[in-house]
């Protein structure tokens, strides 16, 4: 595709619901990266993917925070039983090189947990 | 792990004027330093980068600088554009996690 997309743009969940987002990196793209950024803050690394071999995910909150890259394309998070303060934008990024040179981002989801 | 600071958290320039954004860094071993611009409700878009072994790099009106022994690096842009504002986020990295700045909100006054 042209560019990083994610799915869905907003996601609404009642408190103690699971979610899942989706991310469609650039084609090609072997590296991909999941960032969580609050309201007026920088994005916060979450975790590294590397094909489909997950390198780094230090960032991960906690354990309710699930991420898989299987085919090493499309990339899902998962979120299980959400609190209030996993309302946040959740972003994607890409990159063609292995250490994350020229990251491209996607547009994002933004959870928000009532 | 690396701390990243930005400066200032809000500037507002003339239509024409130049804006400077500054940043600092503590992990000596950061190698590689991109600029993200956010408009509202987009993702961060990749503007410019720097690499640890180059001290200058200039695309059109957009240039960054980076001092390795200070550990800081600026981004400057020139002639700016209403199209411009937005926020502005530096970043740095010694491998595959980037830490972020808390951003700069940029206005352009036409």
């Amino acid at each position: 595709g042209a560019g990083v997309s994610q799915s869905p743009r907003y996601k609404v969940a009642k408190r103690g619901q699971d979610v899942a987002l989706r991310c469609d990196p650039i084609s090609g793209h072997v590296s991909l990266f999941w960032y969580q950024q609050a309201l007026g803050q920088g994005p916060e690394f979450l975790t590294y993917f590397q094909n489909e071999a997950q390198l780094d995910k230090s960032g991960l909150p906690s354990d309710r925070f699930f991420a898989e890259r299987p085919e090493g394309s499309v990339s899902t998070l998962k979120i299980q039983r959400t609190q209030q303060e996993d309302s946040a934008v959740y972003l994607c990024a890409s990159s063609d090189s292995g250490q994350g040179f020229s990251a491209f981002f996607g547009q994002g989801t933004r959870l928000t947990v009532v | 792990g690396e701390n990243v600071e930005q400066h200032p958290s809000t500037l507002s320039v003339q239509e024409g004027d130049s804006a400077v954004i500054k940043c600092t860094y503590s992990d000596s071993a950061s190698n590689y330093f991109p600029w993200y611009k956010q408009e509202l409700g987009k993702g961060p878009q990749l503007i410019i980068d720097i690499r640890s072994n180059v001290g200058e790099k200039k695309d059109q009106r957009i240039a960054v600088t980076l001092n390795k022994t200070a550990k800081h690096f600026s981004l400057h842009i020139t002639e700016t554009q209403p199209e411009d504002s937005a926020v502005y986020f530096c970043a740095a990295t010694t491998g595959n996690q980037f830490y972020f700045g808390t951003g700069t909100s940029l206005t352009v006054i036409p």
